[in-house]
């Protein structure tokens, strides 16, 4: 199971912020929440992840909720490029956890976003 | 740098025919993995290689599917017999640190069985 409930498309006007949600309400302490992309025809590129604290990089931030169980990315200036399928994974992270199915990189269907001009 | 290479980009097939796919990960990228897409759907993990070892091969349907990772750098997976069923993307990625910061994907070969 992918243990996260993303809407299945959004909408977003080119130049305005894109609000990506998604929900884990079953996250445990150890596992954080990722973010990939997927453009068509390509394969999945990493946006952020993060634990608990807010995360930014230079194409996104990640809002993550003070109890854990949903969390926001948020592309602060979309651009038509950004049109994608974008997904919400949590599992667990550190080297010392890379055992176990709880490890996997596990996807969903996602959210398409798409960008209008 | 280059990125993760796979290959063909594109493989059609008649059905019961054998096929396989070569990936190349990042120089240094200790981790491979191999990942099915259907249409639709989010990458599902087949294989996952710790250098020469597979350390989790659990969702590798091993009646038809095998790959192999020798001297822990490129991999090749195979599918003989192919079936209809198997029409997908199969995606390629790898990561220095076993994943906990970022897989690396490749674009994919997208395998059509007829």
């Amino acid at each position: 199971d992918a243990k996260t409930t993303q809407p299945p498309s959004m909408d977003c006007a080119e130049g305005r912020a894109a609000n990506l949600p998604c929900n884990h309400s079953t996250i445990s302490g150890n596992e954080y929440v990722y973010w990939y992309r997927q453009i068509h025809s390509q394969g999945p590129q990493y946006i952020i992840h993060g634990l608990k604290n807010n995360e930014t990089n230079e194409m996104a931030s990640l809002i993550i909720t003070e109890d854990r169980k949903s969390s926001t990315l948020i592309l602060p200036h979309a651009t038509l490029r950004d049109t994608a399928v974008y997904y919400c994974i949590v599992r667990v992270g550190g080297l010392e956890n890379s055992g176990g199915s709880n490890y996997k990189l596990t996807f969903g269907k996602g959210t398409l976003l798409t960008v209008n001009p | 740098e280059a990125g993760v290479v796979q290959s063909p980009r594109y493989k059609i097939i008649e059905k019961k025919q054998p096929v396989a796919f070569w990936c190349n990960p990042i120089s240094g990228h200790n981790t491979l993995y191999w990942y099915l897409q259907n249409l639709g759907q989010g990458p599902e993990l087949l294989i996952r290689y710790e250098n020469e070892e597979a350390v989790d091969d659990s969702q590798l349907p091993k009646d038809r599917f095998s790959a192999e990772r020798l001297k822990g750098v490129d991999s090749t997976l195979k599918i003989q017999p192919a079936e209809l069923g198997d029409s997908a993307v199969y995606l390629c990625a790898s990561s220095y640190d076993r994943g906990f910061g970022e897989l690396f994907f490749g674009e994919g070969s997208r395998l059509t069985v007829l």
